[in-house]
C-alpha cells in the first residue's frame, strides 16, 4: 500500500531551527510537496522537490532523498506565525497526491 | 484575484437532507478535486476531475457525487448526508493533473455538520 509518515506534533522555540521529517512508500514518484496549514484555514503551497538535494526558499528549505524515500522541511529563525500544521504529499505514478496526516508545529516564546 | 471559492463556509444540516457545496475557480484550471479533512487522518480525496465532463473517484467517494459541466465549477453533492460525513471539506484546483509539479490552490474550506 501507499503510505506517508510524519510526526504528529513537534514543539520548538521562537528563533530556533526545526526539522520536520517525512518518509514515504508510494507506487511511483513524481515529486514531493510541502504545504502549510494554519488552524481552520486552507493549505498553502511551500515547496516541491522532484530531484535529490536541498531547495532553499528564504527561511524554509526542503530536502529530498528518493533512494531513502525521505524528505524533510527545515524552518530557520522560527517566528510565532510559523505555528501551523505542515503537510507532506507525494505525487504518485498517476500524478495523484498521497497525503500524510500532517505535523502540528507549536512555537513557544 | 486568482482564487477558489466554495460555499457555504459553514453548514449544519440533518441526516438525509440533500445538500450541495459549490466550488468555483477563476484561473482556467483544468484539474479540480474535493478533499475531506478529519483530525488525525489528513486530507482524503473524494473525487477529482481532469477536465470538463471527466470525473473520477478518489479514496473515499461513497455517499458523494460530483459533476463538471463547466471548467470553472465543480460542485460536491451529498444526496443523503449521514453523521459520518461531518467534516471539513476543501475544494482545490491546479493547471492540469498530468504533471508531477501539480501545485494545488485550495478554497477556504466548508465545515459541514450532519446531525
Amino acid at each position: 500500500g501507499q503510505n506517508i509518515d510524519q510526526p504528529t506534533e513537534m514543539t520548538a522555540t521562537e528563533g530556533a531551527i526545526v526539522q520536520i521529517n517525512c518518509t514515504y512508500q508510494t507506487s511511483g514518484f513524481n515529486g514531493l510537496f510541502w504545504y502549510q496549514q494554519h488552524a481552520g484555514e486552507a493549505p498553502t503551497f511551500l515547496s516541491y522537490n522532484v530531484l535529490d538535494g536541498l531547495e532553499e526558499k528564504g527561511r524554509f528549505s526542503s530536502f529530498l532523498s528518493r533512494s531513502k524515500g525521505y524528505s524533510y522541511l527545515l524552518l530557520k529563525e522560527l517566528q510565532m506565525k510559523d505555528s501551523a500544521s505542515y503537510l507532506c504529499a507525494v505525487s504518485d505514478s498517476n500524478y495523484q497526491l498521497i497525503w500524510g496526516a500532517g505535523t502540528k508545529l507549536i512555537i513557544k516564546p | 484575484e486568482a482564487q477558489v471559492t466554495q460555499n457555504p463556509r459553514y453548514l449544519i444540516t440533518v441526516t438525509g437532507k440533500k445538500l450541495t457545496v459549490t466550488c468555483s475557480q477563476n484561473m482556467n484550471h483544468e484539474y479540480m478535486s474535493w478533499y475531506r479533512q478529519d483530525p488525525g487522518l489528513g486530507l482524503r480525496q473524494i473525487y477529482y476531475s481532469m477536465n470538463v465532463e471527466v470525473t473520477d473517484k478518489g479514496d473515499v467517494p461513497e455517499g458523494y457525487k460530483v459533476s463538471r459541466k463547466e471548467k470553472r465549477n465543480f460542485p460536491l453533492i451529498l444526496e443523503s448526508p449521514s453523521p459520518n460525513q461531518t467534516s471539513l471539506y476543501f475544494c482545490a484546483s491546479s493547471l492540469d493533473g498530468t504533471s508531477g509539479a501539480n501545485v494545488l490552490t485550495f478554497g477556504a474550506g466548508s465545515r459541514l455538520t450532519v446531525l
